[in-house]
């Protein structure tokens, strides 16, 4: 199995420029979660989708960001406009149930991302 | 208050000791409790999870759980260079995500 693959692992865009971050699940997992990591704030989830659909975007921090998810094996997360404060490295991650069994979430290698 | 605090280190061991890492969270009624390791620029990995009080081992590593005084740790024996990494702890409320702490650094020293 692949794993969880994500693109572009490496972007440098500039301010006020639109961001597309790429995510392939694991096949035959049903969850996935976005998440976003900082030296400040750590690891922080940002939005997650059960068989497609998102369940819970709490996380996602202003509506300069979107996701979605159109099939089992793709998802997106969009920023746009960019800023400079958006500059992390952004993690997908996919399993197969939910967390309150001793399922595993594995996570994808990040996308780092630097506005400038 | 953070939902799920650690130390960020870098807590210093020499090879061969054992490695102590802990982790508080605020929220009584969490459920689950997971380890993460993870490796500088690389992507966290799951090494421990623990559901029950008490001890639970595999290996190298002991996860310890008290529920009662909220919190959850670490130990790593005969530490090694190779375990020198970023730990995330991560506590799940009995939903589907996980609250992530900033983690702690460790350092084996030869």
């Amino acid at each position: 199995d692949a794993g969880v693959i994500q693109s572009p692992r490496h972007e440098v865009t500039e301010m006020g420029q639109e961001v597309t971050l790429r995510c392939k699940p694991i096949s035959g997992h049903d969850y996935l979660f976005w998440y976003r990591q900082t030296m400040m704030r750590g690891l922080e989830l940002l939005i997650y989708f059960n068989n497609n659909v998102p369940i819970d975007d709490s996380g996602m921090p202003e509506d300069r960001f979107s996701a979605k998810m159109p099939n089992a094996s793709f998802s997106t997360l969009k920023i746009q406009p960019s800023e400079p404060r958006d500059s992390a490295v952004y993690f997908c991650a996919s399993s197969t149930t939910g967390l309150g069994s001793t399922d595993t979430q594995y996570f994808g290698p990040g996308t780092r991302l630097t506005v400038l | 208050q953070k939902e799920v605090e650690q130390n960020s280190g870098p807590l210093s061991v020499p090879e061969g000791a054992i490695a102590s890492l802990n982790c508080t969270y605020s929220d009584r009624g969490s459920q689950s409790f997971f380890w993460y390791r993870q490796y500088s620029g690389k992507s966290p990995e799951l090494i421990m999870s623990i559901y029950s009080n008490g001890d639970k081992e595999d290996g190298r590593f002991t996860a310890q759980l008290n529920k009662a005084s909220q919190y959850v740790s670490l130990l790593i024996r005969d530490s090694q260079p190779s375990d020198s990494a970023t730990y995330l702890c991560a506590v799940n409320k009995n939903t589907d995500k996980l609250i992530f702490g900033t983690g702690t650094r460790l350092q084996v020293f030869p």
